[in-house]
């Protein structure tokens, strides 16, 4: 079935730095979301993209965070300074349709360490 | 907002026997509820959508319960096997409005099928 590839599956970083994970999406995809897991908790909404631009993001969206998929490449999270709690599984998905019953494709996850 | 709560977070079954894992939610504008499985290093995968019209779901050896009053939502393996050793996460989704794209997940169910 249609697959989301997340590059790289693990990153550590020291705190302060910048980071950039990438999604590669369903090809025919035009929506596209980022979700954050802390370890042991729920997945969390970040925020969707669609058209290059950000239509929704949560309180966790921080604004350090920063959304782009320049000239359909990769849709990538850039976090600019990262902070230790930016530690997290960060899993990207992408859907064919905005409506709520439209299935979101999910990639395998980011597994981020920020020391 | 949307709380989601998933139960058990971890559940030992031995093969054939059933497994039943437990999702409560509060918003009551919830209208799109998901089931996802996911296995050790790869992607969430679905395994059921349900829209609010419908209480009972039958998948392959599975079947999904929808209950709008008390607000849960339970799935049922039914003849577990090993196969089925996975992650479970449950997803709600409202109708429309400002929530478009946006799922609220349970913290899931790490499901282990005892050979």
């Amino acid at each position: 079935g249609p697959k989301v590839l997340q590059i790289p599956s693990h990153q550590i970083i020291d705190m302060g730095q910048m980071v950039t994970l990438n999604c590669d999406p369903v090809s025919n995809h035009l929506y596209f979301y980022w979700y954050k897991q802390i370890l042991g908790q729920q997945m969390e909404f970040l925020v969707n993209f669609y058209n290059g631009k950000v239509m929704e993001k949560s309180k966790l969206f921080k604004d350090q965070f920063s959304v782009e998929r320049p000239d359909g490449s990769y849709f990538t999270l850039k976090i600019q300074p990262t902070a230790l709690e930016d530690s997290a599984v960060y899993f990207c998905a992408s859907s064919s349709d905005w409506e709520n019953y439209a299935e979101q494709f999910f990639g395998p996850g980011t597994r981020l360490t920020v020391l | 907002g949307e709380q989601v709560e998933q139960r058990p977070p971890h559940l030992s079954v031995r093969e054939g026997d059933s497994a039943f894992i437990t999702c409560t939610y509060t918003d009551p504008n919830s209208y799109y509820f998901f089931w996802y499985k996911q296995e050790p290093g790869a992607s969430l995968q679905l395994l059921m959508k349900v829209f609010s019209s419908t209480e009972i779901n039958e998948g392959q050896g599975f079947t999904v319960l929808l209950n709008k009053k008390d607000k849960r939502l339970s799935l049922n393996l039914t003849a577990a096997h090993p196969g089925d050793s996975a992650a479970y996460f449950c997803a709600v989704s409202a109708l429309g409005g400002s929530a478009l794209g946006r799922l609220h997940f349970g913290a899931g169910t790490q499901l282990i099928v005892i050979p």
